[in-house]
């Protein structure tokens, strides 16, 4: 009964294909989130949603285009793949965002290392 | 915008040895999250923790949210402990958006 999941695990693909990583959360949170982890180990949040809207994007490319087609569900689509798109890439969810509260704790998925040839 | 830094950027430890790890942050903030990310990449929750002290059997954390810090305490270190720790906070002006400190690299020695 994973919390977080993501698929694929691993993705090998060549420049300038298109690709998608899926990320699905059962513990009932209203908000997702995309980060990306490069090489040197830095995270970094790319987007969130909160109940399927947009509420954060980080001057990621617009080739870079998350779907949230529920609240469960965060996806991510890749178009046009660069060298430089090479990382780890990290789901994660909380019950709400804003403010403190318990309620704002991040879990996180086990990630998709995504490599571009 | 927010500055997170961790200190030491790495550090090496012989099994059985205590340690602090420390974060620094640059303005108020909502939330404050220790991870550890294993040696197979996994992210775990340490805590949450955006003021006062937790203890979780050998690990504590406590966040001085006035003073703009935060301290991860690692008791009797265990080789499993190894990994990189980090450090996320979430400004009070910025609902949403967490931003990672670059990571503390434990390596804990048998």
């Amino acid at each position: 009964d994973t919390a977080v999941s993501q698929t694929p695990k691993y993705l090998v693909t060549q420049m300038g294909n298109d690709k998608s990583i899926k990320c699905e959360q059962n513990l009932g949170h209203d908000t997702m989130y995309w980060y990306k982890q490069d090489s040197k180990k830095f995270l970094k949040i790319m987007f969130s949603y909160n109940n399927k809207e947009l509420i954060i994007n980080e001057t990621v490319p617009n080739r870079f285009s998350p779907k949230s087609p529920d609240k469960a569900h965060l996806n991510l689509h890749i178009n046009s793949l660069e060298l430089g798109d090479s990382a780890v890439y990290f789901c994660a969810s909380s019950q709400d965002y804003g403010g403190i509260s318990a309620y704002n704790e991040q879990f996180f998925g086990p990630g998709t290392r995504l490599t571009v040839l | 915008g927010i500055q997170v830094e961790q200190s030491p950027p790495d550090l090496i430890l012989q099994e059985g040895a205590n340690s602090t790890l420390r974060c620094n942050f640059s303005d108020s903030v909502n939330n404050l999250q220790w991870f550890h990310q294993n040696p197979w990449g996994q992210l775990i929750n340490l805590f949450y923790i955006p003021s006062g002290t937790k203890q979780n059997g050998r690990l504590s954390a406590t966040t001085v949210a006035t003073e703009r810090y935060s301290l991860l305490y690692i008791s009797s270190s265990q080789t499993t402990d190894s990994g990189v720790y980090f450090c996320a906070v979430e400004l009070n002006t910025n609902a949403g958006k967490s931003t990672f400190g670059d990571g503390t690299t434990l390596t804990v020695k048998p």
